[in-house]
């Protein structure tokens, strides 16, 4: 089977920095991707692993460990902005283009 | 960056009729266009992969009948809901990509298609 997990809600102030951890368990991984949606919006592409280690874009960054199947998104300073869900999910192919399957997403609550 | 459309942005429909839902690649030319369905406070579901010029393939509990897929040229697919019931009730998104070297691939999300089932 196939699976990842992730927290169902995390809440912060802002300005803080939160971790978002996802845990997969599934055969044939190529990396993981992160996304974040607003509510009634599309999902937004933030970032992907294919190899150990992070990667950082901006304000957020994204590790990996594929030997531990666990990775994570850290978002640093916070703003009101960044309250949503924020998805891990894994591609069937080395690249961010394939079947995509998705956690089942954490609500963040950014508070003033 | 590339940009993907959906229409109609949402959608209520009697119990019984069709639905078509359309998703369009505006400014590039989409190989490959999938198709999801998510319900309230729920993950993202893969409903389908969708190849231009071929037939699509379903993932595992999708009904094909129900669901059908067409993806007639690189710039549009379309998702057609038959015989819809209340139980069909959800937010149905769109992506699109064009597969180019595993670098340059990448997966633009449409803005989705709330359809209500009444």
């Amino acid at each position: 089977g196939q699976s990842l997990e992730q927290p169902s809600e995390v809440t912060a102030v802002e300005g803080a920095i939160v971790q978002i951890n996802c845990t997969y368990q599934t055969s044939g991984f190529y990396g993981l991707s992160w996304y974040q949606q607003h509510d009634g919006g599309a999902p937004t592409f933030l970032s992907y692993n294919a190899l150990d280690g992070l990667e950082e874009t901006g304000r957020f960054s994204s590790f990996l460990s594929r030997s531990d199947s666990y990775g994570y998104l850290l978002l640093q300073e916070l703003q009101m902005k960044d309250s949503a869900s924020y998805f891990c999910a894994y591609s069937d192919r080395g690249s961010t283009l394939g079947r995509l399957y998705f956690g089942r997403g954490t609500q963040l609550t950014v508070w003033p | 960056g590339a940009v993907v459309s959906q229409h109609p942005s949402w959608v209520i429909c009697k119990s019984g009729t069709s639905v078509k839902i359309e998703c369009r690649s505006l400014d590039f030319q989409a190989t490959t266009m999938f198709w999801y369905r998510q319900f309230p406070k729920q993950s993202l579901m893969l409903m389908a992969t969708s190849n231009e010029g071929s037939k699509a393939t379903y993932e595992q509990g999708v009904e094909k009948d129900k669901f059908l897929i067409n993806h007639a040229s690189l710039t549009l697919s379309t998702l057609t809901v038959t015989s819809a019931h209340p139980e069909d009730s959800s937010f149905y998104i769109c992506s699109a990509g064009t597969s180019g070297g595993f670098n340059q691939e990448t997966q633009y999300f449409g803005p989705g298609t709330r359809l209500l089932v009444l």
